[in-house]
């Protein structure tokens, strides 16, 4: 398997512009977490499905922030209208069973977001 | 409040020299504990991870120690080498539900 598949690897965008975050996670992995890296309060967890379904969005910052995970292969990350703000590094991870069991969680390379 | 300090914030060191990075959480109650390395410009790697039980558990040159009573882990890095430059994150999860409590990292650059 390729790993956890981020696209893309860099956006910049203009401020009120809708951005798209794509990830693919690894075969056959139940759980996908979406995460957000700055600098000032480095990685924080935005929103996290099990078998498709999103079991925790208390991350996510407010209602320009949107997750869906259509099937088991596929999820997105949209933000509309982005703000200058919300320039950060997305991750997208995925694990084979429940992060409280112990399950190591696999990430992606990430997507730069940069809104001007 | 559920929290995890990691300190220092950064540390250079001569290669092949020792470090030890330390965690504390508050996190109640308590699942696991990872370490992650993040090596700039890439998504974080996987090191440990320990449970309540574990003491001690080694990957290579990387031992992480938990002392679940007075909640603080170490990760040691034995004889460092130029690519253990890098950010390194303590992880800490409850057992009820999945949530993850992050540590804002340790940066690590090893110098020759």
């Amino acid at each position: 398997d390729a790993g956890v598949i981020q696209s893309p690897r860099h956006e910049v965008t203009e401020m009120g512009q809708e951005v798209t975050l794509r990830c693919k996670p690894i075969s056959g992995h139940d759980y996908l977490f979406w995460y957000r890296q700055t600098m000032m309060r480095g990685l924080e967890l935005l929103i996290y499905f099990n078998n498709n379904v999103p079991i925790d969005d208390s991350g996510m910052p407010e209602d320009r922030f949107s997750a869906k995970m259509p099937n088991a292969s596929f999820s997105t990350l949209k933000i509309q209208p982005s703000e200058p703000r919300d320039s950060a590094v997305y991750f997208c991870a995925s694990s084979l069973a429940a992060p409280a069991l112990g399950a190591e969680a696999f990430f992606g390379q990430g997507t730069r977001l940069t809104v001007v | 409040k559920n929290q995890v300090e990691q300190s220092p914030q950064s540390l250079i060191i001569l290669e092949g020299k020792n470090c030890t990075l330390q965690c504390n959480y508050t996190v109640s109650p308590f699942s696991n504990l990872r370490w992650y390395k993040q090596d700039t410009g890439r998504g974080p790697v996987s090191l440990t991870i320990m449970t309540f039980s574990e003491n001690t558990k080694s990957n290579g040159r990387y031992t992480a120690t938990l002392d679940a009573d007075t909640k603080q882990s170490s990760l040691h890095i034995t004889a460092s080498q130029l690519s253990d430059s890098a950010s390194y994150i303590c992880v800490v999860s409850g057992n009820t539900g999945n949530q993850f409590y992050f540590g804002t990292g340790t940066s690590l650059t090893v110098i020759p």
